[in-house]
């Protein structure tokens, strides 16, 4: 079945101990993307991937690091969580990079800093 | 950051009303705009993808429209069901970034 997939779908935390939330799509996407999910606010991009080994800020991208060394996996760590990073996080891909390429979304992972 | 608005915030209609929702966009260096469907405890769900001005797109009863020059496209829903109930996001598409509204909250009573 073609997917995406967030591991681990729910977790939670203490200030300052480094997490990494993984993520991995087997539909040999080029394009990856991190949001996050706050009340009252859209859906906001942290950090996005064109192709291997090509990574890109996006709108949110303190606290955070991505790697993209395969082209099915994109994880996304947090070196030092702070409660300000608590969220619902999303990983999403698209085939390509081109205007008409929708994206799949994984299911999400709800993460609480305490 | 770009800014991308929708209204309204939410909607509340009864089965069989048609309705419409709007999103608003930066109508300079327009690359595309995405329309998504986000169910309750699931995840966003692709429903159009629309480049051209003046683009209309129509997936059974859902359908949506595009004016570039002017930075809007609406989406439409005829004839409304209870499971059309999801929050209805659009999405900005700069070619490498995505700038999402909050959303429109669609809620059908039966």
């Amino acid at each position: 079945e073609a997917q995406v997939t967030q591991n681990p779908r729910y977790l939670i935390t203490v200030t300052g101990k480094k997490l990494t939330v993984t993520c991995s799509q087997n539909m040999n996407h080029e394009y990856m993307s991190w949001y996050r999910q706050d009340p009252g606010l859209g859906l906001r991009q942290i950090y996005y991937s064109m192709n291997v080994e090509v990574t890109d800020k996006g709108d949110v991208p303190e606290g955070y690091k991505v790697s993209r060394k395969e082209k099915r996996n994109f994880p996304l760590i947090l070196e030092s969580p702070s409660p300000n990073q608590t969220s619902l996080y999303f990983c999403a891909s698209s085939p390509q990079t081109g205007p008409h390429n929708e994206q799949f979304f994984g299911p999400g992972t709800r993460l609480t800093v305490l | 950051i770009l800014n991308v608005e929708q209204s309204p915030q939410s909607l509340h209609v009864q089965e069989g009303d048609s309705t419409n929702f709007t999103c608003s966009f930066p109508s300079s260096n327009f690359y595309a705009l995405h329309w998504y469907r986000w169910e309750t405890a699931k995840s966003p769900e692709a429903l159009f993808v629309m480049t051209l001005n003046g683009d209309e797109k129509k997936k059974g009863r859902i359908s949506a429209t595009l004016n570039t020059k002017e930075g809007y496209s609406y989406l439409y829903i005829k004839g409304s069901q209870p499971e059309d109930s999801a929050t209805y996001l659009c999405a900005f598409h700069t070619g490498n970034q995505f700038y999402f509204g909050t959303g429109t909250s669609l809620t059908v009573i039966p």
